[in-house]
């Protein structure tokens, strides 16, 4: 397996302007998170998916945020409109139920430049 | 609710040993986790411990859990530059959706 694919790398964006972030779980892995690092803030979480169900979103910092998972293999997280508080760099995680030990893995991340 | 502390930094010279504290708040925790993460790169599983454990040996690597003081600490023997890098400490329970705790990091820095 590839492990967790997230794209873009890199995103340099205007503020006010809409951004998309990607992220492909490992296959079989049925929980998905979204994170934010930020040297002031850490390792955040944002959002996590089971089973593709959105179930905690308390994380989001504000409306502006929103995060689907249209099928197991997928999942975005759209900030619209953008701000320059919210550059950062974005992980996307997944596990499996029952293999606890492994922990997380976590994609590359996006890092995100809102200027 | 669930808490983990860890300092900011470290600094040792390679070939030194450097140890990495933790300490974390919730005593139902299943297992306790290090995570490696290295400049423009994603969180790396490096070690896990089981909470019934008191410590774990892979090769360069000692993991030391107090239980009873919550402390879970890093050994990295004979340090060497490759090993800079931000650590995490993380605590997970098997319970609920496997929630994972992440501490702050503590960035490692190895001196020539």
């Amino acid at each position: 397996d590839a492990g967790v694919i997230q794209s873009p790398r890199h995103e340099v964006t205007e503020m006010g302007q809409e951004v998309t972030l990607r992220c492909k779980p490992i296959s079989g892995h049925d929980y998905l998170f979204w994170y934010r690092q930020t040297m002031m803030r850490g390792l955040e979480l944002l959002i996590y998916f089971n089973n593709n169900v959105p179930i905690d979103d308390s994380g989001m910092p504000e409306d502006r945020f929103s995060a689907k998972m249209p099928n197991a293999s997928f999942s975005t997280l759209k900030i619209q409109p953008s701000e320059p508080r919210d550059s950062a760099v974005y992980f996307c995680a997944s596990s499996l139920t029952g293999l606890v030990n492994y922990g997380y893995t976590f994609g590359s991340g996006t890092r995100l430049t809102v200027v | 609710g669930e808490d983990v502390e860890q300092s900011l930094f470290l600094s040792v010279r390679e070939g030194d040993s450097s140890v990495i504290n933790c300490t974390y708040t919730d005593s139902s925790s299943t297992y306790l986790y290090w995570y490696k993460q290295e400049p423009g790169a994603g969180l790396q599983l490096l070690t896990y411990i089981f909470s019934n454990m008191d410590m774990k040996q892979d090769q360069r690597l000692t993991v030391l859990l107090n239980k009873k003081d919550k402390h879970l600490s890093l050994r990295i023997a004979d340090t060497q530059t490759g090993d800079s890098a931000i650590y995490f400490c993380a605590e997970g329970d098997s319970g609920g959706y496997q929630k994972v705790t992440f501490g702050t990091g503590t960035k490692l820095q190895v001196i020539p």
